[in-house]
């Protein structure tokens, strides 16, 4: 099947600095990759839509000036999560679909963010 | 609007005991449905998935899902229950076909499986 990769899949850093997190597509093309947060023993919430070339959708209440999505590539997004703050620790999800598919998703490994 | 009710956050069987995970979904228009695994610190695993044709879907590690319109289901079952199997897993629904659409998850259902 189709593989997606995140990276860092662990990262600490200090409140009030900033972390990328990127997702890749290896072997196809992804216009469009979704980024989750998943907070401990809880389901999965969808916090953005990341279209190639054009901006993002947030959800409601997601804060797109804390969580900035890029999608500059069809095989790349990432995830930058602005002025960390102890709540943002959480583990950080992406998926992908392929273009032409039947809406199935792949998913990366995650990124645990901790924010000290 | 669309979602997914999972019965059961905590299911635990006996291993070689029969697995029933399930799933109800609310969709205004078709829906294609997934199950999901997460192992801990994991990415999610594609079990299986609905999309047309066949209701009875086959997944990977001995899985299978019956979808039933009538009754909105979309219950994961597993005859024999192996320790390997425990995890985390998520049903999942979505709308659209031919492009990567948003998934909704339910809220999941851990499976433990004891000796």
């Amino acid at each position: 099947g189709a593989v997606v990769s995140q990276h860092p899949s662990r990262v600490i850093c200090k409140s009030g600095t900033s972390v990328k997190i990127e997702c890749r597509s290896l072997d196809f093309q992804a216009t469009t990759m979704f980024w989750y947060r998943q907070f401990p023993k809880q389901s999965l919430m969808l916090m953005a839509t990341s279209n190639e070339g054009s901006k993002a959708t947030y959800e409601q209440g997601v804060e797109k000036d804390k969580f900035l999505i890029n999608h500059a590539s069809l095989t790349l997004s990432t995830l930058t999560v602005t002025s960390a703050h102890p709540e943002d620790s959480s583990f950080y999800i992406c998926s992908a679909g392929a273009a032409g598919g039947t809406g199935e998703l792949f998913f990366g490994e995650g990124s645990r963010l901790t924010v000290l | 609007a669309q979602s997914v009710t999972q019965l059961g956050s905590h299911v635990s069987v006996s291993e070689g005991a029969l697995v029933l995970l399930r799933c109800n979904y609310s969709s205004s228009v078709p829906p294609y449905l997934f199950w999901y695994v997460q192992y801990p610190n994991q990415g999610l695993q594609l079990l299986l998935k609905y999309t047309t044709g066949a209701t009875l879907v086959k997944g990977i590690n001995g899985f299978e899902a019956e979808f039933k319109k009538s009754e909105t289901s979309f219950h994961l079952t597993k005859p024999s229950a192996h320790m390997s199997d425990a995890a985390e897993y998520f049903c999942a629904v979505s709308k659209k076909t031919g492009t990567a659409s948003k998934l909704t998850f339910g809220t999941g259902t851990r499976l433990q499986v004891t000796l």
